[in-house]
């Protein structure tokens, strides 16, 4: 069975601060994709990064960057110097080769200013 | 602008009523997918679409149904609805099934059933 797992249903921090947002994944497929969402209060889904599951290597675009380990089976989300606009329900996904999407339930990031 | 469009933006309705959840993409995607979010389960599957003229069932699919009579519009019934599916509904559509592919997103319709 495919699985999602994020743990932390809110988080707040304070402007500046750095924050990471956890993902753990199950599944028994070898290939299978990840994915992470961003759901601002206006409610619209932004797609944020895939990561496949033979790439490890870490990925930072801007102040966001993400940390994927096979080991652990966790691919989590690191935003940096958090601003207000980041806050957000962040989505992780798990899309295993040939099926469909699973979705974990959401981390609600609350950044105060 | 290119994207999914869905309508209506909210609706209240009665138990027991028809209702159609509109959902349209230019995007020439393939595939098509209906979602529903409830809070503390994120987004679960109700009914998805390879392609135009097929389509197939998700995690949830009880007491909805759909067609794809073509490749833009990917409409979701409830025939009968019922309180328990007051949520909030997301179309998405994605070039292929392939896995890669991510999925572009409506801005939902929030309905609720009284």
């Amino acid at each position: 069975a495919q699985k999602v797992t994020q743990a932390q249903t809110e988080i707040s921090v304070v402007e500046k601060e750095d924050v990471t947002l956890d993902c753990v994944y199950e599944t028994r497929d070898t290939t299978y994709y990840l994915f992470w969402y961003k759901q601002p209060p206006s409610g619209e889904l932004v797609f944020l990064i895939r990561r496949n599951s033979f790439d490890e290597q870490n990925e930072i675009s801007g102040r966001y960057s993400w940390n994927f380990q096979k080991s652990t089976s966790s691919f989590n989300f690191t935003i940096t110097a958090s601003q207000v606009v980041d806050s957000a329900v962040y989505f992780c996904a798990l899309c295993p080769r040939g099926q469909n999407f699973v979705f974990g339930p959401g981390t609600r990031l609350s950044v105060l200013p | 602008i290119a994207g999914i469009t869905q309508a209506p933006t909210s609706q209240i309705l009665a138990a027991g009523r028809r209702m159609t959840l509109r959902c349209t993409q230019d995007m020439r995607h393939n595939a098509m997918y209906w979602y529903r979010q409830d809070l503390g389960l994120g987004l679960r599957l109700i009914h998805y679409s390879n392609t135009a003229g097929t389509t197939g069932k998700g995690e949830v699919p009880d007491g909805y149904s759909v067609s794809r009579a073509n490749t833009d519009d990917f409409p979701l019934t409830l025939a009968s609805a019922v309180p328990s599916q007051t949520s909030v509904y997301f179309c998405a559509s994605s070039v292929s099934t392939d896995s890669n592919q991510p999925q572009h997103f409506g801005d939902g319709t929030r309905l609720s059933i009284l």
